[in-house]
């Protein structure tokens, strides 16, 4: 069974420029959530899907981050315009349930310049 | 304004001995603690969890124990080999909420 899909594995844009990640999730799982970790600190919670809903889309830095996921199947997260504190390695997981442990992407490491 | 904390971001043990790596958190309400895995270049691994009706968890190698009163979290590793040298990430939060709040991580070098 495959795992939990993210590309691009690396990016690296200029400021202002527009980027989109996506996640594949593990089939079957209608939770999906998004993580970011910026400079070897925490890994810190961006949002969460359920199937196509954002249950929690607390983490969201602002309104430059725009996260979609139609039909309940992948995630792509939009950064426009992104500026030099995007850099980061982003992070996708899913689970099958909303309780309980998460399967994680390998992340995409993005390079704003 | 951290929730999780890990203050110790590196430790070397040697093969064989017992690896201990510690994390705290602020908040009385979470209830669920997982310890994740992560290597190089790859994502972050589940690798044990407690509830918090728990004070122990054992999966192995792998040991969780939680201090409700004292809000502290570790995992004990034993014996220590050298391919459980990573990235190790305390993470805690509500076992009914939609998200976890994650250390910064320790990492963790066995020498052979």
């Amino acid at each position: 069974e495959a795992g939990v899909t993210q590309f691009p594995s690396h990016s690296v844009i200029e400021k202002g420029q527009t980027v989109t990640l996506r996640c594949d999730p593990i089939s079957g799982h209608d939770n999906l959530y998004w993580y970011r970790r910026v400079m070897g600190k925490e890994i810190k919670f961006l949002l969460h899907f359920v199937k196509e809903s954002k249950q929690d889309e607390s983490g969201m830095p602002n309104n430059r981050f725009l996260a979609e996921r139609t039909g309940g199947t992948y995630s792509t997260l939009k950064v426009q315009p992104a500026e030099l504190e995007d850099s980061g390695v982003y992070f996708c997981a899913s689970s099958p349930r909303t309780r309980g442990s998460a399967f994680f992407g390998q992340g995409t490491r993005l390079t704003v310049v | 304004d951290q929730q999780v904390k890990q203050n110790s971001p590196s430790l070397s043990v040697q093969e064989g001995r017992i690896s201990i790596l510690n994390c705290d958190y602020t908040n009385s309400m979470f209830d669920y603690f997982l310890w994740y895995k992560k290597y190089p270049a790859e994502g972050p691994t589940f690798l044990i969890s407690i509830s918090s009706i728990k004070d122990k968890n054992e999966d192995g190698r792998f040991t969780v124990f939680l201090n409700k009163s004292a809000k502290h979290l570790s995992l004990h590793i034993v014996p220590s080999q050298p391919g459980d040298s990573a990235v190790y990430f305390c993470a805690t939060g509500s076992n009914t909420g939609n998200q976890f709040y994650f250390g910064t991580g320790t990492s963790l070098t066995v020498i052979p």
